[in-house]
């Protein structure tokens, strides 16, 4: 079955820090790579997408690349700031699964001053 | 513009309760699902409607039933609850069941159950 596997949280950074995420899959099939932000008190949001290998998703200065020789979906971004702190989840949907997504175990990110 | 809103934020019950949560979307989706997120397990799918009049059981759908009212409207029901439902879940949608498109989540409720 579908799986994703996430870094261990919380994360903490200090604000210009840079950050990476580090997140892998195991899917059937040529799964769609998603991440998904949950700001406190808040639900999900999609943060970025890539839907084949090599593709790079990004938005509000993160990317992560579709690395299908990896299995790996990391989130990146070069310089953190203090309304990044949230929670951020890896997901994927895989052929034929819909829109029915497989979610990490979310990682926490804290950003100080 | 509200999006998916679901009803209510705060719930406490005790166990054996009944109750239904609600969720809406404005946006004229055709795909609503409902998720329980539990600390350190993410995300698990409890039901979900690909479209009007469908349902079908996701990841984690014992203890739980659904009903897809009309379009804009997928609700959930606790029959019996359990302090193992004691969780935070969240209603989404989607514009169609194809797995590009973004789901949309509501901010969630919060269910306790003693």
């Amino acid at each position: 079955g579908n799986s994703v596997t996430q870094m261990e949280g919380p994360v903490t950074l200090s604000e210009e820090a840079f950050l990476t995420i580090n997140c892998t899959y195991t899917a059937t099939g040529y799964p769609s790579l998603f991440w998904y932000v949950q700001y406190p008190g808040e639900g999900l949001q999609l943060l970025l997408k890539a839907t084949k290998a090599d593709d790079k998703g990004s938005n509000k200065g993160f990317e992560a690349t579709y690395r299908k020789e990896t299995t790996s979906f990391h989130l990146e971004k070069g310089s953190v700031q203090v309304s990044d702190s949230a929670v951020y989840f890896c997901a994927l949907t895989s052929t034929g699964t819909a829109s029915k997504l497989t979610f990490g175990t979310g990682t926490r990110l804290q950003v100080t001053l | 513009n509200a999006g998916v809103t679901q009803t209510p934020k705060f719930q406490v019950l005790k166990t054996g309760q009944s109750m239904t949560l609600q969720c809406a979307q404005d946006m004229n989706h055709n795909s609503m699902y409902w998720y329980r997120q539990d600390p350190g397990m993410g995300l698990r799918l409890i039901y979900y409607s690909a479209s009007e009049g469908t349902t079908d059981k996701g990841e984690v759908p014992n203890g739980y039933n659904v009903s897809r009212l009309n379009k804009r409207e997928f609700s959930l029901r606790l029959e019996s609850a359990a302090p193992s439902q004691t969780s935070v879940y969240f209603c989404a949608s989607s514009e169609q069941g194809a797995p590009n498109s973004p789901l949309h989540f509501g901010n969630g409720t919060r269910l306790t159950v003693t």
